[in-house]
Parts: structure tokens; C-alpha cells; sequence
């Protein structure tokens, strides 16, 4: 079946640095890619909508200036956390979906980010 | 997006039949139900989808009433290895069509 690969699985950045998450579709073209954050013991919350070659849609609440999303060719999308703080530490999981209605959405592994 | 609903968490043992039910009565024509599974510091794994009356796969099965305002996810002979959080969504899937996660049911299987 089709995979959608994270990098890094997990990553430690000290606060007020920058990291970037990778996303990449191995097996298919994904035109829109997900990215959703998840705190310990809840459940996964979407942060926001990554279309190929064009703005992504953030979700109420989530800053744009902070989450940057690039989405630059039809198989990788990238998540950077900005000047990241320690509220910013949580599991980062992006997923995308083949073209077609009804076919099944596949997510990444998800990447661990502690900002110490 | 329709809202579903689920037990918060279950229990079951080795080897039993764990079936979990979600409420989702606002669902519209189009949406199809899906579940996902997901293991700590991992990313959800598709279990099974379905549109209505009953889907079977390796895994699991999927009943889905007429009415389509429910839909139970049935584990056979669960194991050890099934402990884990699962998810109920409805929407239409597929291309740009984003989901939205509800709370999950947390199910620990005892040995």
C-alpha cells in the first residue's frame, strides 16, 4: 500500500530555535497533505491543510507564522516550527490520501519535538 | 464534518470478540466510515472503511445499520498486541478531504 514517510522520527531543539519536519509521499503524488499535532493522551488535532504548490489552510486557532508549511512539489511537504518553545513540545504527524473518492488517507510515523 | 461519539475506553481479554460502537447521526449521503488504529508515538494505521450493511477484512469488521447513524468495529480473538486507541471518522475521504479525529476508544486487552 501506499506509505508517507517523517523525518526526523524525533528531533530536541533548545527554545527560540527553528525546525523543520519533513513529510514525503513514497509511492504516490499527494496534491494535499495534513498536518496534525498530538498531545500526550489526546487525540490528534489538525493544524492544517498543505496544498502543492499554493498556500496551505490553517485550522482556527493555529498561528500561520509560526507552523510554516511548504508544500513545493507533489510529494514532500515540510512543517517548521518557529522560534520554538517548550509548549510547542508534541507529536507531529502528517498524512495524505491518493486521488479518488473514498480512498484511504495514510499518515506518517509522526515526529517526536521537545523544545528544551 | 459529522461528529462521532465512542466509549472513552474498553477492556477485553486474550482471545475474545471486542466490538466497538460509534454514533455518528448527522452523517450525510457522501460520507463513508473509517477507523484507524494507533499505537503510542505512532502515526493512526487505516483498519477498515465502509459505506454501509458490513465490510470484512483481515483485520476486522465493520457493521453499519441502514440508518447508517451508528457502526460497530468488530475485533475477533483479540491479542495482547490489539491494546491500543481507535478511531471513528466520518467524512468524505480521499484527495483534499481533511479528517477529523473525535477522542477515540482507548482498549487494553489483559492477558
Amino acid at each position: 500500500g501506499a506509505v508517507v514517510s517523517q523525518h526526523p522520527s524525533w528531533v530536541i531543539c533548545k527554545s527560540g530555535t527553528s525546525v523543520k519536519i519533513e513529510c514525503r509521499s513514497l509511492d504516490f503524488q499527494a496534491t494535499t497533505m495534513f498536518w496534525y499535532r498530538q498531545f500526550p493522551k489526546q487525540s490528534l488535532m489538525l493544524m492544517a491543510t498543505s496544498n502543492e504548490g499554493s498556500k496551505a489552510t490553517y485550522e482556527q486557532g493555529v498561528e500561520k507564522d509560526k507552523f510554516l508549511i511548504n508544500h513545493a512539489s507533489l510529494t514532500l511537504s515540510t512543517l517548521t516550527v518557529t522560534s520554538a518553545h517548550p509548549e510547542d513540545s508534541s507529536f507531529y504527524i502528517c498524512s495524505a490520501s491518493t486521488q479518488g473518492f473514498g480512498t484511504e488517507a495514510f499518515f506518517g510515523q509522526g515526529t517526536r519535538l521537545t523544545v528544551v | 464534518l459529522a461528529k462521532t461519539t465512542q466509549p472513552i475506553s474498553m477492556d477485553s481479554y486474550e482471545g475474545q470478540e471486542v466490538n466497538i460502537t460509534c454514533s455518528h447521526n448527522n452523517i450525510a449521503t457522501n460520507d463513508y466510515i473509517t477507523w484507524y488504529q494507533q499505537f503510542p508515538s505512532q502515526g493512526p494505521r487505516f483498519i477498515i472503511q465502509g459505506y454501509k450493511t458490513k465490510v470484512t477484512n483481515e483485520v476486522a469488521s465493520l457493521f453499519i445499520p441502514a440508518d447508517r447513524k451508528s457502526s460497530t468495529l468488530s475485533l475477533p480473538r483479540v491479542s495482547l498486541s490489539d491494546t491500543a486507541v481507535y478511531y471513528c471518522l466520518v467524512g468524505v475521504t480521499g484527495g483534499y478531504n481533511k479528517l477529523i479525529f473525535g477522542a477515540g476508544t482507548r482498549l487494553a486487552v489483559h492477558p
